[in-house]
């Protein structure tokens, strides 16, 4: 069965600082992968996804970037980071094909990060 | 413009009671629906989905009802647990984009013992 990971946790950081989230997702070869933000008590914003390695699509302008160095892994970064990056941040997996719209599959989601920046 | 909401942000049922939880979306364009459950501090947790040539799929104590008519979407939880408390997401895609879902605000499910 697949599983998908999300490290750390919970991560406090200060302002400025530089920010690494790592996800990887096992059990499933060349799946869509993303990254949500979700502020409190609030629904779901795409920040980034992704169809294959080093193939990253953004949804929003932001202070973040996100990498795909290897197929099942995908890392949300910062060079610096701003207060209002603090959220909580979650990746998901999708099935190959369903990004380019080829069929409808529910996206998979990982326990997410807390992050407050400080 | 494009948006999928729920009606109401907080529901609270007796233990046993059956809940239903509601959701509207504003494309007809839209092909198919998810309803997701969030327990605090974690992932949301994929419950069924339905497809727009449908109007009704069961799984277990779950149906998802989908009223194209007038771009209605519900969630109803049959003998409602404890367990079931969490906040419950409609997310709504359209084939023309994708797999970007589109995420309802939520609905707080409170289950009175």
């Amino acid at each position: 069965s697949q599983t998908i990971h999300q490290w750390p946790a919970t991560l406090v950081q200060p302002v400025g600082s530089p920010l690494s989230l790592e996800c990887t997702v096992e059990g499933t070869s060349n799946p869509n992968l993303y990254w949500y933000r979700q502020a409190a008590g609030r629904g779901l914003q795409l920040l980034f996804y992704s169809v294959g390695i080093g193939q990253i699509s953004s949804e929003v302008p932001q202070n973040l970037s996100a990498s795909r160095p290897q197929d099942r892994q995908f890392i949300l970064s910062s060079k610096k980071l701003l207060l209002s990056d603090s959220g909580f941040y979650l990746c998901a997996w999708s099935p190959t094909g369903v990004a380019q719209g080829v069929y409808n599959s529910p996206l998979h989601f990982g326990n997410g990060t807390r992050l407050t920046v400080t | 413009g494009e948006s999928v909401g729920l009606h109401l942000p907080t529901l609270s049922v007796q233990e046993g009671d059956n809940s239903i939880i509601n959701c509207a979306y504003s494309n007809s364009a839209s092909d198919y629906f998810i309803w997701y459950k969030q327990e605090s501090g974690k992932g949301p947790q994929f419950i069924i989905d339905i497809r727009s040539n449908m109007d009704k799929r069961q799984g277990q104590r779950v149906t998802v009802l989908l009223n194209k008519t007038v771009k209605h979407l519900s969630l109803q939880i049959a003998a409602t647990q404890p367990g079931d408390s969490a906040v419950y997401f409609c997310a709504e895609m359209r084939e023309t984009s994708g797999s970007r879902l589109t995420f309802g605000e939520g609905t707080q499910l409170t289950v009175n013992p």
